[in-house]
């Protein structure tokens, strides 16, 4: 069965870079597409962009453009997502999540979410 | 980004039925298709519907989806208690290149 499965809580300074991963398994990696949700403490879902895990291919909601890069390694089946300059509006839960078969920027299956916490 | 509009609860009985409603722009609910999740609590959303009215294999089809013009509406029927959670609708944004969501409607069966 598809499992998507992410790495732990993290606590970080203002100003420095977290990394993210997400690991998969259940089906065939490389045939979808990887996508990064976040959402703030009672905030709604906010997209951060995503990867053709396929050919690496990537794309960013301007609103983090130059702050997040997203890399995958096929030969792990797992997506990395790394934000840099953090500050405390970064708080939030992050979600790696598949793209549905069919397209359509919908998303079937979801990681448990990682904790990011940007305190000082 | 773009905002989808959603009403911020709603609330129905065991066993009745009810609507949340999603609005949106030309620029996303009206040229792409709209997708809805829940979402309880400390967990991560949950996929209910997508391409405006389809349902992933295991979900009931208490859940319904329907769009019209650059608005699109959840149906779920037969509530139950296991129904509460927070709802949201997501799509494509076309101008802006995002996927844009609303901001979640909180159901209460009460």
């Amino acid at each position: 069965q598809v499992q998507v499965v992410q790495s732990g809580a993290e606590v970080k300074k203002p100003g420095a870079s977290v990394k993210v991963s997400c690991k998969a398994s259940g089906y065939t990696f490389t045939g979808y597409a990887m996508h990064w949700v976040r959402q703030a403490p009672g905030q709604r879902l906010e997209w951060m962009g995503w990867i053709n895990a396929g050919n690496g291919d990537t794309m960013y909601s301007q609103k983090f453009q130059g702050r997040v890069t997203v890399i995958r390694d096929t030969s792990a089946s797992a997506a990395y997502m790394e934000l840099s300059s953090l500050r405390s509006e970064d708080t939030a839960v992050y979600y790696c999540a598949r793209e549905g078969p069919a397209g359509g920027y919908y998303f079937d299956y979801w990681g448990q979410g990682t904790l990011v916490t940007v305190s000082s | 980004q773009s905002v989808l509009t959603q009403p911020p609860s709603v609330s129905a009985a065991p066993g009745q039925k009810v609507t949340i409603s999603c609005s949106g722009t030309s620029s996303n609910i009206g040229n792409n298709y709209v997708s809805w999740y829940h979402q309880l609590p400390g967990t991560a959303p949950k996929l209910l519907i997508y391409d405006n009215n389809k349902r992933p294999s295991g979900i009931p089809d208490r859940f319904s989806g329907s769009k019209s013009g650059t608005s699109a509406t959840l149906g779920i029927t037969g509530l139950q208690t296991g129904d509460e959670a927070d709802y949201y609708c997501g799509t494509w944004d076309s101008s802006l290149s995002v996927v844009v969501f609303g901001g979640g409607t909180k159901l209460t069966v009460l």
